[in-house]
């Protein structure tokens, strides 16, 4: 299994350039979460999907965050417009199956300027 | 709301010594609780979890308590080695197994000296 895949694993923008974001789950697993990661403020929930399904998106910081499920094997995080303030390491995990824990991508470094 | 409080760190340690991360919680109802690991450019891993009062979870060499009258979970390992070094973070799920997201304490970044 390859596991959970981030792509891309570093990004480097301009502040006010829209932001995409992308993660593969492990196939079969139907719970899929970003986290945000900063010195400040830890490791943060941004939001979380089960069945493609947004459940809790409180942790969104904003309107300019906004994140899709279209299926089962797909999501994406979108910041539109980004600034210096979004850069952060962002997390992809996923859960299902037999297994009773998150697991967790390599994350995104985006670094906006 | 839920919360997580652990020592940041850095914990500098000689190998073979004994260790101690503490780790408490604030939450309503009966959470479960995990210890993650992260190597440096790497996503957590999970190292260990406990999903009711007084569970050991156990990996690796690695133990901790589900206290829940000092709503405390504290990370121990009797002789740690150079390959334990890296940030370990204590979190916690309302629901068993984290089938909603993790409340994550700060992490404490740990070195071992050989």
């Amino acid at each position: 299994d390859a596991g959970v895949i981030q792509s891309p694993r570093h990004e480097v923008t301009e502040m006010g350039q829209e932001v995409t974001l992308r993660c593969k789950p492990i196939s079969g697993h139907n719970s899929l979460f970003w986290y945000r990661q900063t010195m400040m403020r830890g490791l943060e929930l941004l939001i979380y999907f089960n069945n493609n399904v947004p459940i809790d998106d409180s942790g969104m910081p904003e309107d300019r965050f906004s994140a899709k499920m279209p299926n089962a094997s797909f999501s994406t995080l979108k910041i539109q417009p980004s600034e210096p303030r979004d850069s952060a390491v962002y997390f992809c995990a996923s859960k299902g199956g037999s297994y009773n824990e998150q697991f967790f991508g390599p994350g995104t470094r985006l670094t906006v300027l | 709301g839920n919360s997580v409080t652990q020592m940041e760190g850095p914990v500098t340690l000689s190998e073979e010594a004994f260790l101690t991360i503490n780790c408490t919680y604030t939450a309503t109802g009966y959470p479960s609780l995990f210890w993650y690991v992260q190597y440096p450019g790497e996503g957590l891993q999970l190292l260990l979890k406990a999903t009711k009062a007084d569970d050991k979870g156990s990996n690796k060499g690695f133990e901790a308590t589900y206290r829940k009258e000092t709503t405390s979970f504290h990370l121990e390992k009797g002789s740690v080695q150079v390959s334990d070094s890296a940030v370990y973070f204590c979190a916690l799920s309302r629901s068993g197994g984290g089938a909603d997201g993790l409340t994550f304490g700060k992490g404490t970044h740990l070195i071992i000296q050989p």
